[in-house]
């Protein structure tokens, strides 16, 4: 089955650390350029970060530079997220989401993953 | 950073009508049409439903159609069917950050 799945949300203190994954499954996940896209409660989708088919470049929002980093394993199919010193206005949804080509649209999301920021 | 701007916020409809949702750049898209839309349910992910401003994504029934280039973008949805009515985001990705619009609620009157 085609298809992403997140893993690792949860409710985590202000200042502190969790890390998201996204295992891919039934395409050839290192050919494809990956994303992260979060969607705070009750708002719209804001892009986050994207990282190249072999990891060679990363970018990021001005909103999570600094604070988060995105990495693959090619070899487990999984894309990570990284996220330090997290703050009240990260808690969202966060969505990983596959890119075909780069400057291409996201032709495959997850069901995505809960994070809550809060003391 | 180019700023994508929807409208209108809520589009009040029946089944059967014809939407019309807009997405305005604040400069014109990188490579003219690498703009898409989405459609996103309550408690879903958002699904691919038109690529390059005008294709549909593999799948999408043929009543989802997409317009435009540069700076004006259109969907159209030619006759509603129940399953539309849904929150509808267009977004550009031919420069970083990539961004989308705010999102077109359209809702059942």
């Amino acid at each position: 089955q085609v298809q992403v799945v997140e893993s690792g949300g949860g409710v985590v203190q202000p200042g502190r650390s969790l890390r998201l994954s996204c295992a891919a499954s039934g395409f050839s996940f290192s050919s494809y350029v990956m994303h992260w896209v979060r969607q705070a409660p009750g708002k719209g989708l804001e892009w986050a970060a994207l990282i190249l088919h072999d990891g060679s470049n990363k970018y990021y929002a001005d909103s999570v530079k600094g604070r988060f980093t995105i990495s693959r394993d090619n070899s487990k199919n999984t894309l990570y997220l990284q996220m330090n010193s997290l703050r009240a206005e990260d808690t969202a949804v966060y969505y990983c989401a596959r890119d075909p080509h780069y400057t291409d649209a996201f032709d495959m999301w997850g069901q995505g993953t809960m994070v809550t920021v809060s003391s | 950073e180019i700023v994508l701007t929807q409208s209108p916020g809520t589009l009040s409809l029946s089944p059967g009508e014809r939407a019309t949702l807009s997405c305005r750049a604040s400069q014109s898209v990188s490579g003219s049409t690498y703009l898409a839309w989405y459609q996103q349910k309550p408690g879903q992910a958002p699904r691919l439903l038109i690529y390059g401003a005008s294709s549909r994504a593999t799948g999408i029934p043929d009543r989802f159609s997409g317009s435009g280039s540069g700076t004006d973008f259109t969907l159209t949805i030619s006759r509603l069917e129940p399953e539309d009515f849904a929150v509808y985001y267009c977004q550009q990705y031919g420069s970083l950050p990539r961004t989308f619009g705010q999102g077109t609620k359209v809702e059942i009157k």
